[in-house]
Protein backbone atom coordinates (compact mmCIF):
# COMPACT_ATOMS: atom_id res chain seq x y z
CA UNK A 1 0.00 0.00 0.00
CA UNK A 2 0.96 3.73 0.04
CA UNK A 3 2.87 5.44 2.92
CA UNK A 4 2.39 8.93 4.85
CA UNK A 5 5.03 9.89 7.48
CA UNK A 6 4.62 12.18 8.98
CA UNK A 7 7.39 14.77 10.94
CA UNK A 8 8.27 14.95 13.69
CA UNK A 9 6.54 12.05 15.84
CA UNK A 10 6.86 13.83 19.54
CA UNK A 11 7.49 17.58 19.84
CA UNK A 12 7.28 19.63 23.08
CA UNK A 13 7.57 23.26 22.62
CA UNK A 14 6.95 26.35 25.17
CA UNK A 15 3.68 28.36 24.84
CA UNK A 16 3.81 31.01 21.85
CA UNK A 17 5.79 29.42 19.56
CA UNK A 18 5.12 28.26 16.92
CA UNK A 19 5.74 24.27 15.96
CA UNK A 20 5.85 23.05 12.04
CA UNK A 21 4.39 19.40 10.98
CA UNK A 22 5.57 17.88 7.79
CA UNK A 23 2.88 15.05 6.46
CA UNK A 24 4.76 13.61 3.06
CA UNK A 25 3.25 10.78 1.05
CA UNK A 26 6.07 8.71 0.39
CA UNK A 27 5.77 6.82 -2.90
CA UNK A 28 2.46 8.07 -4.21
CA UNK A 29 1.36 12.18 -5.15
CA UNK A 30 -1.06 13.92 -3.29
CA UNK A 31 -3.27 16.78 -4.56
CA UNK A 32 -5.04 16.73 -1.55
CA UNK A 33 -4.22 16.30 2.06
CA UNK A 34 -6.22 16.17 5.44
CA UNK A 35 -5.53 17.40 8.94
CA UNK A 36 -6.80 15.97 12.07
CA UNK A 37 -6.28 15.97 15.42
CA UNK A 38 -7.79 13.93 18.18
CA UNK A 39 -7.43 14.46 21.77
CA UNK A 40 -7.23 11.83 24.05
CA UNK A 41 -9.96 9.10 24.39
CA UNK A 42 -11.71 10.82 21.94
CA UNK A 43 -12.05 10.28 17.99
CA UNK A 44 -10.57 11.97 15.17
CA UNK A 45 -11.33 15.69 14.29
CA UNK A 46 -11.12 16.99 11.08
CA UNK A 47 -9.26 20.48 11.01
CA UNK A 48 -8.98 21.39 6.86
CA UNK A 49 -8.26 20.35 3.68
CA UNK A 50 -5.27 21.20 1.98
CA UNK A 51 -5.05 21.63 -1.27
CA UNK A 52 -1.72 21.23 -3.42
CA UNK A 53 -1.08 25.09 -5.25
CA UNK A 54 -4.16 26.58 -3.83
CA UNK A 55 -5.74 27.54 -0.21
CA UNK A 56 -6.51 24.82 2.68
CA UNK A 57 -10.44 24.39 3.29
CA UNK A 58 -11.02 24.70 7.06
CA UNK A 59 -13.83 22.72 8.93
CA UNK A 60 -16.09 25.36 11.20
CA UNK A 61 -14.59 26.22 13.84
CA UNK A 62 -11.16 25.96 13.34
CA UNK A 63 -9.31 29.18 13.30
CA UNK A 64 -6.60 29.43 9.86
CA UNK A 65 -4.80 32.26 11.12
CA UNK A 66 -3.66 29.66 13.87
CA UNK A 67 -3.50 26.48 11.88
CA UNK A 68 -1.31 27.69 8.94
CA UNK A 69 -1.42 24.68 6.07
CA UNK A 70 0.95 25.22 3.00
CA UNK A 71 0.60 22.21 0.39
CA UNK A 72 3.76 23.24 -1.53
CA UNK A 73 4.36 20.16 -3.41
CA UNK A 74 2.50 17.02 -4.57
CA UNK A 75 4.16 15.10 -1.90
CA UNK A 76 4.37 17.25 1.22
CA UNK A 77 1.96 19.40 3.19
CA UNK A 78 2.62 21.31 6.29
CA UNK A 79 0.93 22.08 9.17
CA UNK A 80 1.75 25.49 11.57
CA UNK A 81 0.60 25.71 15.04
CA UNK A 82 1.18 29.52 15.64
CA UNK A 83 1.80 30.73 19.39
CA UNK A 84 1.07 27.71 20.77
CA UNK A 85 -1.17 26.75 24.28
CA UNK A 86 -1.45 24.60 26.21
CA UNK A 87 -4.48 23.86 24.86
CA UNK A 88 -3.57 23.35 21.48
CA UNK A 89 -1.66 20.30 22.90
CA UNK A 90 -2.96 16.87 20.87
CA UNK A 91 -2.24 14.45 18.64
CA UNK A 92 -2.40 15.50 14.93
CA UNK A 93 -2.91 13.37 12.09
CA UNK A 94 -2.79 13.65 8.49
CA UNK A 95 -4.02 11.81 5.34
CA UNK A 96 -4.00 11.44 1.86
CA UNK A 97 -5.95 9.25 -0.31
CA UNK A 98 -5.14 7.15 -2.12
CA UNK A 99 -4.07 6.58 -6.14
CA UNK A 100 -4.26 3.90 -8.94
CA UNK A 101 -6.92 1.50 -9.45
CA UNK A 102 -6.17 -0.46 -6.54
CA UNK A 103 -5.85 2.03 -3.62
CA UNK A 104 -7.77 5.12 -4.82
CA UNK A 105 -11.22 4.18 -2.31
CA UNK A 106 -9.00 3.80 0.57
CA UNK A 107 -6.95 6.78 2.32
CA UNK A 108 -3.39 6.46 4.18
CA UNK A 109 -3.10 7.72 7.47
CA UNK A 110 0.12 9.19 9.07
CA UNK A 111 1.49 7.89 12.18
CA UNK A 112 0.52 11.12 14.02
CA UNK A 113 2.38 13.94 15.77
CA UNK A 114 2.28 14.60 19.01
CA UNK A 115 2.26 17.78 20.08
CA UNK A 116 2.73 19.01 23.89
CA UNK A 117 2.71 22.62 24.63
CA UNK A 118 4.35 23.73 28.11
CA UNK B 1 -21.61 15.19 11.94
CA UNK B 2 -21.12 11.76 11.98
CA UNK B 3 -23.82 9.72 10.42
CA UNK B 4 -23.35 6.09 12.19
CA UNK B 5 -23.88 5.01 15.59
CA UNK B 6 -21.34 2.49 16.96
CA UNK B 7 -21.50 0.62 20.83
CA UNK B 8 -18.82 2.64 22.84
CA UNK B 9 -16.76 -0.30 23.49
CA UNK B 10 -16.90 -4.35 22.94
CA UNK B 11 -15.06 -7.25 23.81
CA UNK B 12 -14.26 -10.69 22.20
CA UNK B 13 -11.95 -13.81 22.81
CA UNK B 14 -9.23 -14.38 20.86
CA UNK B 15 -9.55 -16.81 18.36
CA UNK B 16 -13.27 -16.11 18.26
CA UNK B 17 -14.95 -14.07 15.49
CA UNK B 18 -15.55 -10.38 16.55
CA UNK B 19 -18.65 -9.03 14.84
CA UNK B 20 -18.98 -5.29 15.10
CA UNK B 21 -22.47 -3.57 14.40
CA UNK B 22 -23.24 0.10 12.98
CA UNK B 23 -26.25 1.84 12.42
CA UNK B 24 -26.19 4.28 9.38
CA UNK B 25 -29.95 4.76 9.12
CA UNK B 26 -29.39 8.21 6.65
CA UNK B 27 -27.21 7.15 4.70
CA UNK B 28 -27.79 8.19 0.92
CA UNK B 29 -28.00 6.39 -2.77
CA UNK B 30 -24.15 6.87 -3.41
CA UNK B 31 -22.64 6.86 0.09
CA UNK B 32 -20.39 3.88 0.81
CA UNK B 33 -19.71 1.96 4.12
CA UNK B 34 -16.24 2.45 5.40
CA UNK B 35 -14.38 0.83 8.36
CA UNK B 36 -10.68 1.82 9.24
CA UNK B 37 -9.47 1.15 12.79
CA UNK B 38 -7.01 2.85 15.14
CA UNK B 39 -4.62 1.09 17.03
CA UNK B 40 -3.38 2.87 19.97
CA UNK B 41 -1.39 6.01 19.29
CA UNK B 42 -1.38 5.42 15.74
CA UNK B 43 -2.88 6.70 12.02
CA UNK B 44 -6.21 4.68 11.26
CA UNK B 45 -6.05 1.91 8.85
CA UNK B 46 -8.30 0.92 6.21
CA UNK B 47 -10.04 -2.16 6.65
CA UNK B 48 -12.66 -2.65 3.93
CA UNK B 49 -15.59 -0.68 2.50
CA UNK B 50 -18.94 -1.76 0.32
CA UNK B 51 -21.63 -0.59 -1.42
CA UNK B 52 -24.38 -3.01 -1.05
CA UNK B 53 -22.96 -6.39 -1.50
CA UNK B 54 -21.05 -8.12 1.05
CA UNK B 55 -17.61 -7.43 0.62
CA UNK B 56 -14.53 -10.18 2.34
CA UNK B 57 -10.60 -9.30 1.95
CA UNK B 58 -7.77 -10.83 3.71
CA UNK B 59 -8.57 -8.72 7.21
CA UNK B 60 -12.54 -8.73 7.06
CA UNK B 61 -15.80 -9.65 6.14
CA UNK B 62 -18.80 -6.43 5.63
CA UNK B 63 -21.95 -7.26 5.74
CA UNK B 64 -24.52 -5.03 4.89
CA UNK B 65 -28.51 -5.24 5.03
CA UNK B 66 -30.38 -5.07 2.09
CA UNK B 67 -32.10 -1.60 3.43
CA UNK B 68 -28.42 -0.63 3.76
CA UNK B 69 -29.23 0.58 7.39
CA UNK B 70 -26.84 -0.94 9.02
CA UNK B 71 -23.94 -2.93 8.52
CA UNK B 72 -21.63 -5.44 10.50
CA UNK B 73 -17.62 -5.70 10.37
CA UNK B 74 -16.84 -9.20 10.87
CA UNK B 75 -13.31 -10.41 12.06
CA UNK B 76 -13.45 -14.08 11.59
CA UNK B 77 -10.26 -14.92 14.01
CA UNK B 78 -9.65 -12.06 16.15
CA UNK B 79 -5.81 -12.05 17.76
CA UNK B 80 -4.81 -9.62 20.27
CA UNK B 81 -3.40 -7.34 17.45
CA UNK B 82 -6.62 -6.73 16.27
CA UNK B 83 -7.53 -4.42 19.68
CA UNK B 84 -8.22 -0.97 18.84
CA UNK B 85 -10.75 1.30 17.89
CA UNK B 86 -13.09 0.90 14.90
CA UNK B 87 -14.92 3.51 12.58
CA UNK B 88 -17.23 2.60 10.86
CA UNK B 89 -17.99 6.01 8.21
CA UNK B 90 -19.89 6.46 5.36
CA UNK B 91 -18.63 8.41 2.38
CA UNK B 92 -18.79 9.30 -1.50
CA UNK B 93 -16.34 7.89 -3.18
CA UNK B 94 -15.18 10.87 -5.14
CA UNK B 95 -11.15 10.44 -5.48
CA UNK B 96 -10.25 12.81 -2.20
CA UNK B 97 -13.54 12.58 -0.30
CA UNK B 98 -12.95 13.65 3.43
CA UNK B 99 -13.83 11.52 6.02
CA UNK B 100 -15.54 12.52 9.09
CA UNK B 101 -14.94 9.74 11.96
CA UNK B 102 -17.61 9.54 14.71
CA UNK B 103 -16.84 7.60 18.14
CA UNK B 104 -16.05 4.29 17.34
CA UNK B 105 -15.84 1.11 19.05
CA UNK B 106 -13.11 0.31 21.10
CA UNK B 107 -12.25 -3.55 20.08
CA UNK B 108 -10.90 -5.61 22.95
CA UNK B 109 -9.36 -8.69 22.04
CA UNK B 110 -9.24 -11.19 25.61
CA UNK B 111 -6.67 -13.46 25.77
Amino acid sequence: GAVVSQHPSRVICKSGTSVKIECRSLDFQATTMFWYRQFPKKSLMLMATSNEGSKATYEQGVEKDKFLINHASLTLSTLTVTSAHPEDSSFYICSAPGQGTYFRNEQFFGPGTRLTVL
Amino acid sequence: DAKTTQPPSMDCAEGRAANLPCNHSTISGNEYVYWYRQIHSQGPQYIIHGLKNNETNEMASLIITEDRKSSTLILPHATLRDTAVYYCIVSVIQGAQKLVFGQGTRLTINP
